[in-house]
């Protein structure tokens, strides 16, 4: 079985911290994402990486950055924690299936409040 | 503006009723994914659907692909309390994955 853990299940900070969430997959996958998801909005992609030291933007990286030194280890960096940035944070693993079906596996989420 | 988007976004329903949840967009999609969240876990995959008109099943769901690739639903027959959760669909869009906002199901006993 494919496993995604994440460093923290729940994490509180304060604003203007600088924040790390760890995201490890065990799979050998090169695709790895980084998510946020808030109530009535689904999953938001903020970053997401096809390689080692590769990385894309999503659809709402400001105020994000990531880190992939290790293929199996994917960094998202909040460079300073703000209240809007409280969130569920969810990191994805990417399996390529047959022909172009993509199959995500995710880890169980870091529930992040900034107070 | 959601590139998604799913119907009902809450459902609350009596056990062995059944019920139907849409995914919706103006989008062509290569394949559309539906997956069941529980509260502090990550999503799960339950199915994906590639070929347009395409009919999946999982024991009491049933999957369908619209003809266009732009839309899909979920039906679950005879639901129980274990089907509580949320439903996301996610539509492939090359790279990467669109998700819906979500459709929250509580199956009450």
């Amino acid at each position: 079985d494919v496993k995604v853990t994440q460093s923290s299940r729940y994490l509180v900070k304060r604003t203007g911290e600088k924040v790390f969430l760890e995201c490890v997959q065990d799979m050998d996958h090169e695709n790895m994402f980084w998510y946020r998801q808030d109530p009535g909005l689904g999953l938001r992609l903020i970053y997401f990486s096809y390689d080692v030291k590769m990385k894309e933007k999503g659809d709402i990286p400001e105020g994000y950055s990531v880190s992939r030194e290790k293929k199996e280890r994917f960094s998202l960096i909040l460079e300073s924690a703000s209240t809007n940035q409280t969130s569920m944070y969810l990191c994805a693993s990417l399996r390529p299936g047959a022909g172009v079906v993509y199959e995500q596996y995710f880890g169980p989420g870091t529930r992040l409040t900034v107070t | 503006t959601q590139l998604l988007e799913q119907s009902p976004q809450f459902l609350s329903i009596q056990e062995g009723e059944n019920l139907t949840v849409y995914c919706n967009s103006s989008s062509v999609f290569s394949s559309l994914q539906w997956y069941r969240q529980e509260p502090g876990e990550g999503p799960v995959l339950l199915v994906t659907v590639v070929t347009g008109g395409e009919v999946k099943k999982l024991k009491r769901l049933t999957f369908q692909f619209g003809d266009a690739r732009k839309d899909s639903s979920l039906h679950i027959t005879a639901a129980q309390p274990g089907d509580t959760g949320l439903y996301l669909c996610a539509g492939d869009k090359g790279n990467k994955l669109v998700f819906g906002a979500g459709t929250i199901l509580r199956v009450k006993s």
